[in-house]
């Protein structure tokens, strides 16, 4: 397809169980952003790749997140030992770069953790 | 700390009217801002943009407002119609560093 894709759209894990979630951006798309959206609030920032440059980690909430983008392709988010604050819709976005600016959103994953 | 901020979680505007939604922002690098809409269950979608360099920006009924020196920008949507009930994010950037930063957002419900 030609727009942001997610996998899967919906996950439901136990706690203490890893996840992996994946995002196939625009072709083309050098740069590729996370967001996490709890229920009812507004969208927090994980992690932006750009090219080949190192990924700006900063948004990642600990040590248990952490996300692989294999060139300017796939790009896999991990949550390990999943909590049950974890919960939220992911959202993959991309765009063609820095500097045209506008972002290309999934549809999200919802995450349940029970 | 929050460097782009919608202050407003919701506005509600009867059909016809205007809606203006107020975003603030911090960082005086950033230098284009956009505006997102998003339906339940769906990812957000860009709605319009404005340059650093501007102070107005206009597409349909949507235009954007930009006052640097305030660091504020508001969108205003004229006339406002049931359909535009979703939720709006402000997004901001700094075109040397690539990364938008978004507002929480403001839930806008238009009333037939």
């Amino acid at each position: 397809g030609a727009g942001v894709s997610q996998s899967p759209s919906n996950k439901v894990t136990e706690k203490g169980k890893d996840v992996e979630l994946r995002c196939d951006p625009i072709s083309g798309h050098t740069a590729l952003y996370w967001y996490r959206q709890r229920l009812g609030q507004g969208l927090e920032f994980l992690i932006y790749f750009q090219g080949n440059s190192a990924p700006d980690k900063s948004g990642l909430p600990s040590d248990r997140f952490s996300a692989e983008r294999t060139g300017e392709s796939v790009s896999t988010l991990t949550i390990q030992r999943t909590q049950q604050e974890d919960s939220a819709v992911y959202l993959c976005a991309s765009s063609p770069g820095p500097v045209n600016t506008e972002a290309f959103f999934g549809q999200g994953t919802r995450l349940t953790v029970v | 700390d929050q460097q782009v901020k919608q202050n407003s979680p919701s506005l509600s505007v009867q059909e016809g009217r205007i809606s203006i939604l107020n975003c603030d922002y911090t960082n005086s690098m950033f230098d284009y801002f956009l505006w997102y809409k998003k339906y339940p269950a769906e990812g957000p979608t860009f709605l319009i943009s404005i340059s650093s360099i501007k102070d107005k920006n206009e597409d349909g009924r949507f235009t954007v407002f930009l006052n640097k020196s305030a660091k504020h920008l508001s969108l205003h949507i004229v006339p406002s119609q049931p359909g535009d009930s979703a939720v709006y994010f402000c997004a901001a950037i700094n075109t040397n560093a690539g990364k938008s930063t978004f507002g929480d957002g403001t839930t806008l419900t238009v009333k037939p």
